[in-house]
């Protein structure tokens, strides 16, 4: 199976400008859930779709928003980027079957903001 | 608040040595604790898991033991491999359904030849 797919790869944006990333999961997988990785927080949960409904959100503005479609491919948008938006966004997927808990990573999203 | 604590942050191993790293956790509702692996410029990797019913859980050279009542868990490579040198971050998540992983900060390992 391949695996989790996100595009772009790297991302340079400006402060105030919007930017929208993409995640492909594993065929079969209808959980997705989002994830940011900065040096100095670490990896935090941003938030899960499935089944094109958000289940669970992190502790981030509402600056970041996300969506899922139909074929379970999900997006996430920042709006108004900040400085400190300068991360790696990481997109997982899991089946969420009961009792199912394993997530795999993609290789995320480099995003700098200057 | 830091739910899962991580240590060390950096850890030196000699080859074929054992590496091991530790974690802690708050919130007795967590009921599974997996291990990822990232190398630089790639996605975290599922390395290994465990739920709270066994104390142990062994795979290949990686071993997880799991104490409940302490509310510890940890992460032990066996014959360390400079190709084992990457970043290893534990995380707990809650509840069937529930599929937020919450992160410790990181270990970088770095096993030297």
């Amino acid at each position: 199976k391949a695996g989790v797919t996100q595009t772009p790869r790297y991302l340079i944006k400006t402060r105030g400008q919007q930017v929208t990333l993409s995640c492909s999961p594993i065929s079969g997988h209808r959980s997705v859930s989002w994830y940011q990785q900065t040096p100095g927080q670490g990896l935090q949960f941003l938030f899960e779709y499935f089944s094109e409904t958000q289940r669970n959100k992190g502790n981030f503005p509402g600056r970041f928003s996300g969506r899922q479609f139909s074929n379970s491919r999900s997006e996430m948008n920042v709006s108004t980027l900040e400085l400190g938006d300068s991360a790696l966004y990481l997109c997982a997927s899991s089946s969420r079957g009961a009792g199912v808990y394993e997530q795999y990573f993609g290789p995320g999203t480099r995003l700098t903001v200057t | 608040q830091q739910q899962v604590k991580q240590s060390p942050q950096s850890l030196i191993v000699q080859k074929g040595g054992i590496s091991i790293i530790n974690c802690a956790y708050e919130n007795t509702a967590f009921d599974y604790f997996p291990w990822y692996q990232q190398f630089p410029g790639k996605g975290p990797a599922l390395l290994i898991a465990i739920r709270p019913d066994v104390s142990e859980k062994k795979e290949g050279r990686f071993t997880i033991s799991f104490n409940k009542s302490a509310k510890q868990f940890s992460l032990h490579i066996m014959d360390s491999q400079p190709g084992d040198s990457a970043t290893y971050f534990c995380a707990a998540s809650r509840g069937s359904g529930y599929s937020t992983l919450t992160f410790g900060k990181g270990t970088m390992l770095l096993v030297s030849p």
